[in-house]
């Protein structure tokens, strides 16, 4: 089955741009999503990108995907405070999502 | 628009017992998944419901079964608590058609304790 990995946790500085990382293996996944998850609530979808996409680019938020590497990263600039939550990408194959165990971004002020 | 709604929020059980979740998708959704998250790892997909019957299953015992019903609401029931179904159980809702990726928009949760 698939498998999602992510680094457990990235600090930036106010207004630095973040970078969080993720790897999967089934190349068969339609589309790969980044969701945010703050204390004690559920998941917001953040963004998407369909596999035969390179890129996205939604407000200060920037996907990337490397289908040969099945490498997918989402990039956020200028980040503030209020960014500070658990990042999870996810893969999507057939009708389920297969999540990696999240990265914790802290923003220090 | 109410999004997805659980219930309860909070519940504690102890090992043996049998609960059961609830779920309210998205008004327009008909198709809701399960998922488990246990503290500090991803969700964990359990299964997913669609026109009242389980369409997919992902790695998870017999003990967990689950409904849905004609206003697509759907509940999970879990039998013969272990420790380690202690955990935050999300339901996502998801339109059958409309949009091309099928986002799956997910409720608050409900955090299952078992004692």
């Amino acid at each position: 089955g698939e498998d999602v990995e992510q680094s457990l946790f990235l600090s930036v500085r106010e207004g630095d741009s973040s970078v969080i990382n993720c790897t999967y293996t089934d190349s068969s996944s339609t589309y790969l999503y980044w969701y945010k998850q703050e204390p004690g609530a559920g998941l917001q979808l953040l963004t998407y990108i369909f596999s035969n996409m390179d890129m996205k680019q939604d407000q200060r938020l920037t996907v990337l995907l490397n289908k040969k590497d099945k490498h997918l990263s989402l990039r956020i600039a200028d980040t503030q405070t209020g960014d500070s939550a658990i990042y999870f990408c996810a893969a999507h194959a057939g009708n389920m999502l297969t999540f990696g165990g999240g990265t914790r971004l802290m923003v220090k002020p | 628009d109410a999004g997805v709604t659980q219930s309860p929020t909070h519940l504690i059980k102890t090992r043996g017992q049998q609960v059961t979740l609830r779920c309210s998708p998205k008004s327009g959704h008909d198709t809701v998944s399960w998922y488990q998250q246990a503290l500090g790892q991803g969700p964990q997909f359990i299964f997913q419901y669609y026109e009242e019957e389980e369409r997919q299953r992902g790695n998870f015992p017999d003990r967990f079964s689950g409904h849905q019903f004609p206003n697509y609401s759907s509940e999970l029931n879990v039998n013969a608590l272990l420790l380690g179904d202690s955990a935050l159980y999300l339901c996502a809702s998801s339109p059958r058609t409309g949009v091309p990726y099928n986002e799956q928009f997910f409720g608050p949760g409900t955090r299952l304790t078992v004692l």
